[in-house]
């Protein structure tokens, strides 16, 4: 089955900085990968998503690129914010839905 | 609009107990998930279900089962629970499965569930 790894496990940058986090995938079959934001105490929710037949994509201070070659991807946040402060999943599928272990970005005022 | 509604939200159980947690969506999805969230291992799928009266195992479904007598129902069953099964649980749900179409998967607020 699909594997995916997430890195780093935990992100602190300064509020107007951009953050990083990248993830790798195992299965080559895979072709929906979205990342989600989950605040403390509450459920995951999707922030931005990309499909294999797109190498980027962006909507405002956020962005996610994709190689399928090298088999990975990674979301880029700008100009960030203290309420971007959360914990940051990615995740890669075929037929079900396989997610890294997270990020928790922290971004200082 | 609700979306997807996990009850109980807390719950301390005694090892050996069983328990029911209920997930309920009001979206008409036909794929429903339920995951379980660890420190520093994501979230695992459990089981899940393609649609009414179906379920497929996930990634860790020992100590649990499952059951989708109705559509927008899908239980998760504990039945002799261990303190192994400490864990904050979630359901989720869609309309496709997330690769084909690449369809939102909605996430309830979870449940927090203590074995000791």
């Amino acid at each position: 089955g699909e594997n995916v790894e997430q890195h780093p496990s935990t992100l602190s940058v300064q509020e107007g900085d951009s953050a990083v986090i990248k993830c790798t995938y195992s299965d080559s079959a895979s072709n929906y990968f979205p990342w989600y934001k989950q605040e403390l105490g509450k459920g995951p929710q999707l922030i931005i998503d990309i499909r294999s037949n797109v190498g980027e994509k962006k909507d405002q201070r956020i962005a996610v690129t994709l190689n399928k070659t090298a088999k990975h991807f990674s979301l880029h946040i700008t100009e960030t914010q203290p309420e971007d402060s959360a914990v940051y999943f990615c995740a890669a599928s075929f037929n079900d839905m396989r997610f890294g272990a997270g990020t928790r970005l922290t971004v200082k005022p | 609009n609700a979306g997807v509604t996990q009850t109980p939200k807390f719950r301390v159980l005694k090892t050996g107990q069983s328990m029911t947690l209920l997930c309920a969506q009001d979206m008409n999805h036909e794929y429903m998930y339920w995951y379980r969230q660890d420190p520093g291992m994501g979230l695992r799928l459990i089981h899940y279900s393609v649609g009414e009266g179906t379920t497929a195992k996930g990634e860790v479904p020992d100590g649990y089962n499952v059951s989708r007598l109705k559509k927008q129902n899908f239980l998760l069953g504990l039945e002799s629970a261990a303190p192994s099964q400490t864990s904050v649980y979630f359901c989720a749900s869609t309309d496709g499965t997330g690769g084909i179409g690449g369809n939102t998967i909605y996430f309830g607020e979870g449940s927090w569930l203590t074995v000791v």
